[in-house]
């Protein structure tokens, strides 16, 4: 089975401007995660999609936004980016979001995010 | 709320010996509880998760924890170092449904260097 794949896996943007990255979840998996990683603050949950909808949000602002599609595939897009906004970025698939004790997430590579 | 305190950023061994990384957990319920593994410039690999099955889990290349509900601990260990084991760790605690769907909350990580 092919694993958690995102695209792309580099992004160079300035200040100001808006990005969104994608996401494409192991086959089966309806639970679509995103986390942000950075050296000061570690790894912080985003928020988590199922079936299309946004079931749990982390504590970041409101540029911060994500959608899943029906075929589980999911993107997230941050406007507006600040300085503080890189960071590695990662997805996470689970078949139902850590909803019982034999989901697990697995991530996918990350999409490293240079704001300049 | 959940957290997680991994004790020791930087965990030193030499090839051979006793790998032990520390992870406490604080969960106002009985948690699930991971350990993954960051290889530079890649996402998170599973290593091994505890579930209530059994206090003893066993992962993957040789990593092994242990949960103790009495010192609400799930510390990492594995009896010989390899060269390869040198990357950073991460503890993380997941609750199941409710509002936590889909989060996996994460200690800072502890990168571990093995010496030859």
């Amino acid at each position: 089975k092919a694993g958690v794949t995102q695209t792309p896996r580099y992004l160079i943007k300035t200040r100001g401007q808006q990005v969104t990255l994608s996401c494409s979840p192991i086959s089966g998996h309806r639970s679509v995660s995103w986390y942000q990683q950075t050296p000061g603050q570690g790894l912080q949950f985003l928020f988590e999609y199922f079936s299309e909808t946004q079931r749990n949000k982390g504590n970041f602002p409101g540029r911060f936004s994500g959608r899943q599609f029906s075929n589980s595939r999911s993107e997230m897009n941050v406007s507006t980016l600040e300085l503080g906004d890189s960071a590695l970025y990662l997805c996470a698939s689970s078949p139902n979001g850590l909803a019982g004790s034999t989901d697990t997430q697995y991530f996918g590579p990350g999409t490293r995010l240079t704001v300049l | 709320a959940q957290s997680v305190t991994q004790l020791g950023s930087h965990v030193s061994v030499s090839e051979g010996a006793l790998v032990l990384l520390r992870c406490n957990y604080s969960s106002s319920v009985p948690p699930y509880l991971f350990w993954y593994v960051q290889y530079p410039n890649q996402g998170l690999q599973l290593l091994l998760k505890y579930t209530s099955a059994a206090t003893l889990v066993k992962g993957i290349n040789g990593f092994e924890a242990e949960f103790k509900k009495s010192e609400t601990s799930f510390h990492l260990t594995k009896p010989s170092a390899h060269m390869s084991d040198a990357a950073e760790y991460f503890c993380a605690v997941a609750k199941s449904g409710g509002t936590s769907y889909g989060k996996l909350t994460f200690g800072q990580g502890t990168i571990l260097t093995v010496h030859p």
